[in-house]
């Protein structure tokens, strides 16, 4: 089942800060964050594993509720290079990735 | 490091043709995935394999599409025949682990289109 991301796009001036989340109706064992730029493929950001546990990846970093089977991914201070569709992939141990519909952002000068 | 190699980058072809993608993964890796991207449906997982051996082809749309893995150097998808509705961006993915902790290296993608 395809998790949900919220928002589906977002704005932002260089330097503002920007949360995506991404949220599971069904226990999960973890998830995964990719970048992808347009006409590019997806890039490896960072895995969260199932114990809760936050990441860090510059200035961007992630968390996993296990509870709530939500992540959510952190960008601060945000760059003109962060521009691009974000997508969580997650996992049910069942050794498969189920992707999000993505998160478009967008930093302007 | 080489990264995944597909080919061809753009394939362009009339209706009921046969169309082959190709793929490399990384050297070393076991595992291969197929994804197909489209605006309506995202990023959806078609197929993948571990030491060349099919695990889970539930995502394959339906009986015109094949996937193979001769060696652990080199997949193929293949449609035949080709319908306009699978026009999309075919992505091969490899990992040296399934999906959990270890991440999956994608290639740039065939962008396809069946006039």
């Amino acid at each position: 089942q395809q998790p949900v991301q919220s928002p589906q796009a977002v704005i932002l001036r260089e330097g503002e800060d920007a949360v995506i989340n991404c949220s599971s109706s069904k226990a999960l064992y973890s998830v995964h964050w990719y970048r992808q730029k347009h006409g590019e493929a997806p890039v490896f950001l960072m895995i969260l594993l199932k114990g809760g546990e936050q990441k860090g990846h510059e200035k961007i970093s992630a968390s996993f509720n296990e509870k709530k089977q939500q992540s959510s991914l952190y960008l601060t201070a945000s760059q003109l290079s962060y521009s691009g569709t974000y997508f969580c992939g997650t996992e049910r141990r069942n050794y498969k990735l189920t992707f999000g519909k993505g998160t478009l952002l967008t930093v302007n000068p | 490091d080489a990264g995944v190699i597909q080919s061809p980058r753009h394939e362009v072809t009339e209706m009921g043709q046969e169309v082959t993608l190709r793929c490399k993964p990384i050297s070393g890796h076991d595992y291969l995935f197929w994804y197909r991207q489209t605006m309506m449906r995202g990023l959806e997982l078609l197929i993948y394999f571990n030491n060349n051996v099919p695990i889970d082809d539930s995502g394959m749309p339906e009986d015109r599409f094949s996937a193979k893995m001769p060696n652990a150097s080199f997949s193929t998808l293949k449609i035949q025949p080709s319908e306009p509705r699978d026009s999309a961006v075919y992505f091969c993915a490899s990992s040296s682990q399934a999906a959990g902790n270890q991440p999956q290296h994608f290639g740039d993608g065939t962008r396809l289109s069946i006039l």
